[in-house]
């Protein structure tokens, strides 16, 4: 079945780590995107890629960062740089084009920092 | 302001209508799109509407489309328990030759016996 996933669903990460957040599709997607999810704020663009080895920065992406060395992977990583890691993160996938392209989301993956 | 907004609370009773309301502001936007959000999961498509189109009716869902004034809406008929959810308004921003997918704040629906 095609699909996007992200993993952890769950990640606790103590003050001042890196963390790492994976994000897979095998959807033959071009594009993919992440978000940032708080309670009441809806989803703020982080980064986003529309093809292999490039990447641009979203709304919020500092004290993020990501890599596109694969079309199908496209980890985030959560650095101590970001003051307030606490939410849910989002990674989301679509075929580019001017067509009607949807994006397809992963199912979440939920980071406190303890 | 905001690219996409919308009301961030609705309340229904079983069985009644739940209209949902968003606003958008890129003009371009040549597709609009309704997610759902069930809690603690990603989000799914529920339907989307073309902007050359004034209404798109599917089963109990009708989106209608007032491009003058930017405006979209989600009716829900005969609302069930189940459709409790967040459901998230979407337009595609065109940015640098590329479509980036914006979301509004969303609207909690909350369905009531």
């Amino acid at each position: 079945d095609g699909g996007i996933t992200q993993s952890p669903k769950y990640l606790f990460r103590k003050e001042g780590q890196n963390v790492t957040l994976s994000c897979e599709q095998n959807l033959n997607h071009d594009a993919m995107y992440w978000y940032r999810q708080d309670p009441g704020q809806g989803l703020r663009l982080i980064y986003y890629s529309q093809i292999v080895n490039d990447f641009q920065k979203g709304d919020i992406a500092e004290g993020y960062s990501v890599s596109r060395e694969k079309k199908e992977s496209f980890p985030l990583t959560v650095t101590s740089a970001q003051k307030n890691p606490t939410a849910f993160y989002l990674c989301a996938s679509r075929s580019p084009g001017t067509g009607n392209t949807e994006a397809f989301f992963g199912q979440g993956t939920r980071l406190t920092v303890v | 302001g905001e690219d996409v907004e919308q009301s961030l609370f609705l309340s229904v009773r079983e069985g009644d209508s739940s209209v949902i309301n968003c606003t958008y502001t890129d003009s371009s936007s040549t597709y609009l799109y309704w997610y759902k959000q069930e809690p603690g999961a990603g989000l799914q498509l529920l339907t989307y509407i073309f902007s050359n189109m004034d209404m798109k009716q599917d089963q109990r869902l009708t989106v209608l489309l007032n491009k003058k004034d930017k405006h979209l809406s989600l009716r829900i008929a005969d609302t069930q328990t189940g459709d409790s959810a967040i459901y998230f308004c979407a337009e595609r921003r065109a940015s640098g030759g590329s479509y980036i997918p914006t979301f509004g704040r969303g609207t909690s629906l909350i369905v009531h016996p």
